[in-house]
């Protein structure tokens, strides 16, 4: 089945730094990876879409300049979370969108000092 | 907008109980409906997932349905582990953009 590998797992860095996640597509092409975050007590939600070889789409409320994602390559989608502050700390989680639903990375948590 | 709501947000049970937990979604024009569990600080597991051509699933002692016309789905564990103590997310993946939309979900403490 579909798998997709995320890293890394969890990281904790000082407030001002990049934090970069990437999400590999171990065994089919993805063209479509969509991106969630999830803040403490509260449940999963859509921040981004990213598209093989064009611009990522935003949620709205969620800043691109300070999100960004580079979806280059048909097995690579990466989020860099640029001059990280603790509000920014939440889990962050990748799915493609082929080819079988429901597939998640393992998400990565981001805590920000 | 798809909206995912489910009931009850936390639920405490004894061991060896059977117990029902609801999902409640807005648009009924899905693909597909998934069942997560979500252990404190880790990932989703996927449980069950529903194709919206189906009417439920089942797995081990789970067992989940989908009602797409009135926008419902319920998740079934039969003989309530200890182990099963987590938090289980209702998720819908819409017709429209297909990414998935995610339920507050509910928090399981079995207790021994």
């Amino acid at each position: 089945g579909a798998v997709v590998s995320q890293h890394p797992s969890w990281v904790i860095c000082k407030s001002g730094t990049s934090v970069k996640i990437e999400c590999r597509s171990l065994d089919f092409q993805a063209t479509t990876m969509f991106w969630y975050r999830q803040f403490p007590k509260q449940s999963l939600m859509l921040m981004a879409t990213s598209n093989e070889g064009s611009k990522a789409t935003y949620e709205q409320g969620v800043e691109k300049d300070k999100f960004l994602i580079n979806h280059a390559s048909l097995t690579l989608s990466t989020l860099t979370v640029t001059s990280a502050h603790p509000e920014d700390s939440s889990f962050y989680i990748c799915s493609p969108l082929n080819p079988a639903p429901g597939v998640f990375g393992s998400g990565t948590q981001l805590s920000v000092l | 907008k798809q909206e995912v709501t489910q009931i009850p947000a936390a639920l405490s049970v004894p061991e060896g109980e059977n117990l029902v937990l609801n999902c409640s979604f807005t648009d009924s024009a899905i693909y597909n409906l998934q069942w997560f569990r979500q252990d404190p600080g880790k990932g989703l597991t996927s449980l069950l997932l529903i194709q919206s051509s189906q009417r439920e699933q089942t797995s081990g002692r789970l067992n989940a349905s989908l009602d797409k016309s009135s926008g419902r789905s319920t998740l079934y564990i039969a003989a309530s582990q200890p182990g099963d103590s987590a938090t289980y997310l209702c998720a819908v993946q819409s017709n429209y953009g297909q990414n998935f939309v995610f339920g507050p979900g509910t928090r399981l403490s079995v207790l021994p």
